[in-house]
């Protein structure tokens, strides 16, 4: 089966923090694509950033970071040194190249509430 | 702003109602895509086109279908609306049909069921 599990469904952190969002994914395909989507109050979806599963290198942008592991089948998503913008509902998202060709599947989202 | 136009913003119907949620890629992108969120599904791809032609279906429900049109434009057409219908759907594009490609979301369409 194909499926994107977001078990934390509600974060609270203080501006400054670091935090940490998990994403654990299932597929019987060796070929695939992980995602990972923000949406911010405003309602729009923001595309972040997205992953092949022959690239396991951990990727890094600003304060944004994002550590893949095929051994545990986790692509987690960490902000550094949070900030109140970085208030939104984050959605990881799994696409395979075999089964079920082309399918997007999300996870529910972690909604990420940073305090000032 | 992603440059992905949709219409209308807002969409307030009754049940059994058929309705028509429009898209504009941003320029120069081949393939469109729909997403449906709600409540108690959360958010779900429903198919997508790549250059006119369907490329990808997700959970789609029979009563909706969609088509790309050549000017690229898509639109989603939704019947017999029951009141589970009631969604946010977003359109989103991307260059090609690359599996790994960047999407851009629109805004969405609040479509409300009475």
């Amino acid at each position: 089966a194909q499926k994107v599990t977001q078990a934390q469904t509600e974060i609270s952190v203080v501006e400054k923090e670091d935090v940490t969002l998990d994403c654990v994914y299932e597929t019987r395909d060796t070929t695939y694509y992980l995602f990972w989507y923000k949406q911010p109050p405003s309602g729009e979806l923001v595309f972040l950033i997205r992953r092949n599963s022959f690239d396991e290198q951990n990727e890094i942008s600003g304060r944004y970071s994002w550590n893949f592991q095929k051994s545990t089948s986790s692509f987690n998503f960490t902000i550094t040194a949070s900030q109140v913008v970085d208030s939104a509902v984050y959605f990881c998202a799994l696409r395979n190249i075999l089964y079920n060709f082309n399918k997007f599947y999300f996870g529910s989202g972690t909604k990420l509430n940073v305090k000032p | 702003d992603s440059g992905v136009t949709q219409t209308p913003k807002h969409l307030i119907t009754a049940t059994g109602q058929r309705v028509t949620l429009r898209c504009s890629p941003r320029s120069g992108d081949l393939s469109v895509y729909w997403y449906q969120q709600s409540l108690d599904q959360g958010l779900q791809f429903l198919i997508q086109y790549y250059n006119g032609e369907e490329r990808a279906k997700g959970n789609i429900l029979e009563r909706f279908s969609a088509q790309q049109f050549p000017d690229l434009h898509s639109e989603l057409n939704l019947s017999s609306l029951e009141l589970g219908d009631s969604a946010l759907y977003f359109c989103a594009s991307s260059p090609r049909t690359s599996l790994g490609d960047e999407q851009f979301f629109g805004p969405g369409t609040r479509l409300t069921v009475l």
